[in-house]
């Protein structure tokens, strides 16, 4: 048990829409990190929040989009979806020297 | 860029025997960190063993330890006396911190099942 909770587990979205992907974390956790992890591979960055701002970007276009609130709760918005969105999205924080992942949102966009 | 290579899709192992799971990986920085983690079916990540750069000795936690070779760029994971509850996807990570990112990159992934 990591601490780190995501919403909802899974999501059925269609080509063209939009989708909020939320992520709740500890007290302490100060950080927190997105990933895309497609199916059959490993967990890609997209980006890090630390105190409410963005800090670190990955490889995705500007349609991925953040958000850290002050309760340690975290979004991902993904604008105008595509088919290759489908994947599974992890959120990680992290406290002192340790990152925690939460148990994923399954994506998938028909 | 850093990129992680996990060159063993899958592996198996009986129960209580040993298993060792390989991961190399390419930088040109000094100070970094490593790092192994389980994915089961439950999908979360969760943290086994991690190893600073800088540290010559081998991490070990309980049934795991690694054998870390800086110059090869080689960071494997050994599991030994392997259980039921092993059975999962394993990654290899290594990260970098730069300006207050911590920015992990993963490799592709080891699914291992250990058999009873």
């Amino acid at each position: 048990e990591t601490g780190v909770t995501q919403s909802p587990t899974h999501l059925i979205k269609t080509r063209g829409q939009q989708v909020t992907l939320r992520c709740s974390s500890q007290s302490g956790h100060n950080t927190v990190s997105w990933y895309q992890q497609a199916l059959g591979q490993g967990p890609q960055f997209i980006f890090q929040y630390y105190r409410e701002e963005e800090n670190g970007r990955g490889n995705f276009p500007p349609r991925f989009s953040g958000l850290q609130f002050p309760n340690y709760s975290s979004e991902l918005n993904v604008n105008a979806l595509e088919l290759d969105d489908s994947a599974l999205y992890l959120c990680a924080s992290r406290r002192e020297d340790e990152q925690f992942f939460g148990p994923g949102t399954r994506l998938t966009v028909l | 860029a850093q990129t992680v290579t996990q060159s063993q899709p899958e592996m198996s192992v009986q129960e209580a025997e040993t298993v060792t799971l390989s991961c190399t990986y390419d930088t040109s920085e000094n100070n970094y960190y490593l790092f192994w983690y389980k994915q089961p079916p439950s999908r979360q990540m969760i943290l086994v063993i991690r190893q600073e750069a800088y540290k010559q000795q081998n991490a070990t936690e309980n049934r795991f330890s690694v054998n870390f070779q800086k110059a090869a760029k080689s960071f494997s994971l050994k599991i030994s006396d392997s259980q039921l509850g092993d059975t999962a996807m394993y990654f290899c990570a290594f990260m970098k911190t730069t300006s207050g990112t911590y920015k992990y990159i993963f490799g592709t992934g080891t699914r291992l099942k250990v058999l009873a």
